[in-house]
């Protein structure tokens, strides 16, 4: 299986900033990879898929880049809305797997 | 507006089956893949298995073959899974999630491997 690492695991940071999350492949997945927003109580929601292509409605503020085992996904100024548990997923091999979650806090 | 619409919480012993349903609406329904994603309390995210609603194609991570069934009903438009021999480690939200690649061949398995829309979740929880 592919394994998907995030870092940090958490991040407080405050409205306003700029935030970057990293998630890395243990092989290359050249640019399948998939971003997720999930909030306490609620199924997560798509941000970003195949790396950096946005998904329809949500906000321009997000924003995703890399290919092979290297990727970041980007909100350019943190909102209130923004404060969630954040996943990278990776669609390469068949196996789908997830990212163990970054948790954004306010700080 | 797409919809899909879970079943409710559920209390199950160990060694039970327990069956969790999503009902879709709102789409096609056969033209859609479904996939089934489950988080354990606390946890990330666990991707199951997928079922083509079109011809009733499945297709299962290796973790959960010979436990997990996922089946459809076209005339409800209702996708189900279904996991047995019940252990406490199964406990978590299961959800299904729709995968945003059309079906084009009912009995295949083609999909992109994402999943744009979710269903509301379904917490079963296994205790003795």
């Amino acid at each position: 299986d592919i394994q998907m690492t995030q870092s940090p695991s958490t991040l407080s940071a405050s409205v306003g900033d700029r935030v970057t999350i990293t998630c890395r492949a243990s092989q290359s997945i050249s640019s399948w990879l998939a971003w997720y927003q999930q909030k306490p109580g609620k199924a997560p929601k798509l941000l970003i898929y195949k790396a950096s292509s946005l998904e329809s409605g949500v906000p321009s503020r997000f924003s995703g880049s890399g290919s092979g085992t290297e990727f970041t996904l980007t909100i350019s100024s943190l909102q209130p809305d923004d404060f969630a548990t954040y996943y990278c997923q990776q669609y390469n091999s068949y196996f789908r797997t997830f990212g163990q979650g970054t948790k954004v806090e306010i700080k | 507006q797409v919809q899909l619409v879970q079943s409710g919480a559920e209390v199950k012993k160990p060694g039970a089956s327990v069956k969790v349903s999503c009902k879709a609406s709102g789409y096609t329904f056969t033209s859609y893949y479904m996939h089934w994603v489950r988080q354990a309390p606390g946890q990330g995210l666990e991707w199951m298995g997928i079922i083509n609603p079109s011809g009733g194609s499945t297709s299962y991570a290796q973790k959960f073959q010979g436990r997990v069934t996922m089946t459809r009903d076209t005339s409800t438009s209702t996708v189900y899974m279904e996991l047995s021999s019940l252990r406490s480690e199964d406990t978590a939200v299961y959800y299904c999630a729709r995968d945003p690649k059309i079906v084009v061949v009912p009995a295949a398995i083609a999909e992109e491997g994402i999943f744009d829309y979710w269903g509301q979740g379904t917490l079963v929880t296994v205790s003795s």
